[in-house]
Parts: structure tokens; sequence; C-alpha cells
């Protein structure tokens, strides 16, 4: 079946670096990724929606500039979260739509912790 | 705006026991609704899912109701395992975007 893959699954940064996280669907094009943002004991937060060939797409209160999102090709998007702080610490995760219907798959996640 | 919310965990149950998630929302409109499941160390993963009323998602066991009167897809399995320990989630989609909304997720723990 249709698997999304998110690379690293763990990542350990320095405070004030930056660290990339990509997604790739394996086998089929994904026009729209999504990313969401999930804290400990807590639900998966939308950051924002990944279109590709075009500008990100971010929810109410995500800054843009702080967590680049590109989509330059229909398998592959990346954030980048930048001037990385110890509050970025969190587990990352992405989906990928398949085609133009409501079939949502997930990838298996980026723990990202910053020091 | 739309939301969802879940019974909080953890849910603890004994082998073979009946379980029993409540899931509850707010939409406008007629949103489709899903139950995905977190695995420890792995991401989400569809369980069930309902796009209308009275519509009853089902998959290993577990299955849910799209209530449109309680505005509810309570998840249900009758007899638990050890290996249903995750965390599960609800969720919603309120328009052909692909974007859901989560509820907290309720931790189950299932003991042999």
């Amino acid at each position: 079946g249709a698997v999304v893959s998110q690379h690293p699954s763990w990542v350990i940064c320095k405070s004030g670096t930056s660290v990339k996280i990509e997604c790739r669907s394996l086998d089929f094009q994904a026009t729209t990724m999504f990313w969401y943002r999930q804290f400990p004991k807590q639900s998966l937060m939308l950051m924002a929606t990944s279109n590709e060939g075009s500008k990100a797409t971010y929810e109410q209160g995500v800054e843009k500039d702080k967590f680049l999102i590109n989509h330059a090709s229909l398998t592959l998007s990346t954030l980048t979260v930048t001037s990385a702080h110890p509050e970025d610490s969190s587990f990352y995760i992405c989906s990928a739509r398949q085609g133009g219907g409501n079939t949502i798959y997930f990838g298996e996640g980026s723990w990202l912790t910053v020091v | 705006g739309d939301s969802v919310t879940q019974m909080e965990g953890p849910v603890t149950l004994s082998e073979e026991a009946f379980l029993t998630i409540n899931c509850t929302y707010t939409a406008t409109g007629y949103p489709s609704l899903f139950w995905y499941v977190q695995y420890p160390g792995e991401g989400l993963q569809l369980l069930l899912k309902a796009t209308k009323a009275d519509d009853k998602g089902s998959n290993k066991g577990f299955e849910a109701t799209y209530r449109k009167e309680t505005t509810s897809f309570h998840l249900e399995k009758g007899s638990v395992q050890v290996s249903d320990s995750a965390v599960y989630f609800c969720a919603l989609s309120a328009s052909n975007t692909g974007k859901l909304i989560f509820g907290q997720g309720t931790t189950l723990q299932v003991k042999p």
C-alpha cells in the first residue's frame, strides 16, 4: 500500500541551529502534504499545508519564517526549523494526500530535541 | 471553530475486556470522522472512518458509528488484546482539503 516516509526519525540539535525534516511519498504522487506538531501527551496540531510548486499555507499562530516548508516535487516536502530553540522540541509528523480525494497517509514522525 | 473532544486517558483494561473510547465533535456542515491509532514509536495509522451520518466504520474488531444527533463517534471493541495498547486519536475532516482536526488522544493500556 501507499507509504509515507519521514527522515530523520530522531534528531538532536543545538540551540540556534537549523534542522531539516523530509517527508516523502514513496509510491504515489502527493500534490498536498500536511505538517503537524505534537507536544507530549497532547493532540496533533496542524502547522501548515504544503502544496507542490507553491507557497505553503500556514495555520494561525505558526511562524512561517521559523518553520520553512518547501514542496519542490510531487513526492517530497521538507520542513526546516530555523534558529531552533528548546521550546521547538516536539514530535513533527507529516501526512500526504493521495490524489484529489480524502485518502491521507501519515509518516512515522520525527522527534526533534533542541539542547 | 471545529473541534474534537475525547475522553481522557489512560484507559487500563484487562485482556478480553470491552472497550469504549468516547469522542464527540463540533463542526459546521457534515464532516468525515476518523479514528487513528499510534503504536509506540510509530506514526499514525488510519483505523477506521465514516463519511456520513449513521455510517459504521470497522476494522480489526474495532467499530464506530457516526451519530449526527449526538455528534459522536465512539470507538468500541468487544474484546481487547495486549497488542491493542496504543494511543487512539479521533479526528474530523470538515472539507475536502485533507486537513484533519484531532482530539487530544486516549492512551489504552491492556494488561494480560
